[in-house]
């Protein structure tokens, strides 16, 4: 069935260092993608979003990339910090459904 | 702006009784409401969406009468997990979207529930 997916569950990265997180969707339909960061205990915190007829979009220190010619999406953190560890999530909104469809999600481990 | 509130934040109840959770958009109105569950190491699942003033839609294998969903103004939903049982410990979280916002979702801190 459709899905949205990560290709690596932990990713850790050295303070200060960037990061690069993927997500792959299946259904070529979806033309919303949103970014979500999830600390532990808490609900998801909105990142960035991109619509599907962008390939990039920056805001502070964070770059959301779409393909969809092979259904990839990425964030990148720029001089990553402690405080960026937490579990991040893809999910993307298919035309005419209003919930969204979650990936499995990436831990991101910051070594200082 | 965008703040989603949930209460409680956490729960403690005995096997049987009945839990009720409270989502409010704080400073907007939410057209449309949404209730995920997680549980520990996986990613949310969506449970049903909502909106103001309709019977929620559920999603395939949840229970309706179970999880009971009440989205009376726009600004508040309610999700009532009735007959708690030990298999319905989880993280229930809720979103929140308004129409002039476009898609984005905002969500709440969360609610973790532990049925003894």
């Amino acid at each position: 069935g459709e899905s949205v997916g990560l290709h690596l569950p932990t990713l850790s990265v050295q303070e200060g260092d960037n990061s690069i997180i993927n997500c792959a969707y299946s259904n070529s339909a979806s033309d919303y993608f949103i970014w979500y960061k999830q600390e532990s205990g808490k609900g998801p915190q909105f990142i960035i979003d991109i619509r599907s007829n962008m390939d990039k979009r920056q805001g502070q220190r964070v770059t959301v990339l779409l393909n969809k010619t092979v259904k990839h999406l990425s964030l990148q953190i720029a001089a990553t910090q402690p405080g960026d560890s937490a579990v991040y999530f893809c999910a993307e909104n298919q035309t005419g459904r209003r919930a969204l469809t979650f990936g499995s999600g990436t831990r991101l481990q910051v070594q200082p | 702006g965008a703040v989603v509130s949930q209460h409680p934040s956490w729960v403690i109840c005995k096997s049987g009784t009945s839990v009720k959770i409270e989502c409010r958009s704080l400073d907007f109105q939410a057209t449309t409401m949404f209730w995920y569950r997680q549980f520990p190491k996986q990613s949310l699942m969506l449970m049903a969406t909502s909106n103001e003033g309709s019977k929620a839609t559920y999603e395939q294998g949840v229970e309706k009468d179970k999880f009971l969903i009440n989205h009376a103004s726009l600004t508040l939903s309610t999700l009532t997990v009735t007959s708690a049982h030990p298999e319905d410990s989880s993280f229930y979280i809720c979103s929140a979207r308004e129409a002039s916002r476009g898609e984005t979702q905002y969500f709440g801190p969360g609610t973790r529930l532990l049925v003894l």
